[in-house]
């Protein structure tokens, strides 16, 4: 089954501690990208990639960090998480990014 | 800057048609796209227009005008389960992979 996973769903968290969440697609897209989604802001890029080992900025990277070391993964690390940074995060992937984008089931993420 | 501008909230009543409209201020872009997303869900696609005009998949219809920087989506003989948010978003030219999203529109449908 084509799909995109994201570990772990859920995840409370105090401030400074740092984290990774992963995201796996087993689609051979070329294309992946992190979002964060806080009410009444809808869905806002964080970083995303175009291949491995390259990756470039969103509309807001501050506080985040990314990797693409393999073309089916692409985890986002928060070194110093702050409360600001308490959203759902959503990992997502596609052939082109004009193209049908796939998205995870998300993460909840709260940092107190 | 380039942004989506949808309307927060849209309430229609079962067996209806609905359309969300999208207006942008982009210079320039690849196609539009739409996305739902139930309460708790992920986004998922439902269409994409790169041309100007009219794709339709079964109950659903999407609409592009580049000359009028504007775009919708119509949703016919509603159904209950098409409460949700629904998402126009933009490829520009100018940001190589990058995805510029609307807010986002609460469709709400009553019986």
């Amino acid at each position: 089954e084509a799909q995109v996973t994201q570990n772990p769903r859920y995840l409370i968290t105090v401030t400074g501690k740092k984290l990774t969440v992963t995201c796996s697609q087993n689609m051979n897209h070329e294309y992946m990208s992190w979002y964060r989604q806080d009410p009444g802001l809808g869905l806002r890029q964080i970083y995303y990639s175009m291949n491995v080992e390259v990756t470039d900025k969103g509309d807001v990277p501050e506080g985040y960090k990314v990797s693409r070391k393999e073309k089916r993964n692409f985890p986002l690390i928060l070194e110093s998480p702050s409360p600001n940074q308490t959203s759902l995060y959503f990992c997502a992937s596609s052939l082109l990014s004009g193209g049908e984008q796939y998205f995870g089931p998300g993460t909840r993420l709260t940092v107190t | 800057g380039q942004s989506l501008e949808q309307p927060s909230e849209v309430t229609a009543v079962e067996g209806a048609i609905v359309q969300i409209n999208c207006t942008y201020q982009t210079s320039g872009f690849y196609g539009l796209s739409w996305y739902q997303q139930h309460d708790g869900g992920a986004p998922t696609f439902l269409s994409y227009n790169a041309l100007d005009g009219l794709e339709e998949t079964g109950r659903f219809s999407s609409f592009l005008s580049r000359s009028d920087s504007y775009g919708y989506l119509l949703l016919q003989e509603l159904q209950m389960k098409d409460s949700a948010s629904y998402f126009c978003a933009v490829s520009p030219m100018d940001s190589n992979y990058q995805l510029i999203w609307g807010a986002g529109t609460k469709l709400i449908i009553k019986p």
